[in-house]
């Protein structure tokens, strides 16, 4: 079965440091991972994703994702932290290609930028 | 992205009484929807997944006579809350998909008194 951990609750970043949000998988087949951010009250907003190609992933504000097949990880990045990133983020797996299969979320990492 | 719309945004209704909820795809087709719900703090859980004419197919635990849904057409579900209670109080999130990305309503915070 498809599973995502996500190790952190909560990731606190001073503002304009680099920030990283941990993910790891695991799945049966080839992984389609993705990464969505949720303000309060509010769906999830896409911010990337991993089907095949390039390890790193460029998303969006500025965001990206090194996918990393030996250590099962996925974990997000941004060169420079805003106040505005403070959010929850949730890193997913599809357990397969089609608009059908099911995506399992991992438990969340809530991000806090303080200025 | 894709736009979809989920209304309403929050509701609050007295025990007993069904509540619906919409969701739409404005400029897509969505073969299949998702329904979640997510308490505070917590991570989204499928609750059930339909193909467009199709009955949904509920994930353990989730009680079908409780959280109707219908899936008319390419563009509405809908995801009717009957005779609520106060554990059903929740945030309900819809995700049509069309493709290899999904997408997400913004969200039904259902309180029931």
């Amino acid at each position: 079965a498809q599973s995502v951990a996500q190790p952190e609750d909560q990731v606190n970043v001073a503002e304009g440091n680099p920030l990283t949000v941990k993910c790891t998988y695991s799945v049966s087949g080839n992984p389609y991972l993705f990464w969505y951010v949720q303000y309060p009250n509010r769906g999830l907003q896409f911010l990337l994703k991993y089907i095949t190609g390039d390890n790193l992933v460029k998303g969006s504000y500025g965001f990206e994702a090194e996918f990393n097949k030996s250590q099962t990880s996925f974990h997000l990045k941004k060169p420079s932290a805003l106040v505005s990133d403070s959010a929850l983020y949730f890193c997913a797996v599809r357990e397969g290609y089609s608009s059908a299969s099911k995506i399992i979320f991992g438990s969340g990492t809530r991000l806090s930028i303080r200025p | 992205g894709a736009v979809v719309s989920q209304h309403p945004s929050w509701v609050i209704c007295k025990s007993g009484t069904s509540v619906k909820i919409e969701c739409r795809s404005l400029d897509f087709q969505a073969t299949t929807m998702f329904w979640y719900r997510q308490f505070p703090k917590q991570s989204l859980m499928l609750m059930a997944t339909s193909n467009e004419g199709s009955k949904a197919t509920y994930e353990q635990g989730v009680e079908k006579d409780k959280f109707l849904i219908n899936h008319a057409s390419l563009t509405l579900s809908t995801l009717t809350v009957t005779s609520a209670h106060p554990e059903d109080s929740s945030f309900y999130i819809c995700s049509p998909t069309g493709g290899t990305e999904a997408f997400f309503g913004q969200g039904t915070r259902l309180t029931v008194v």
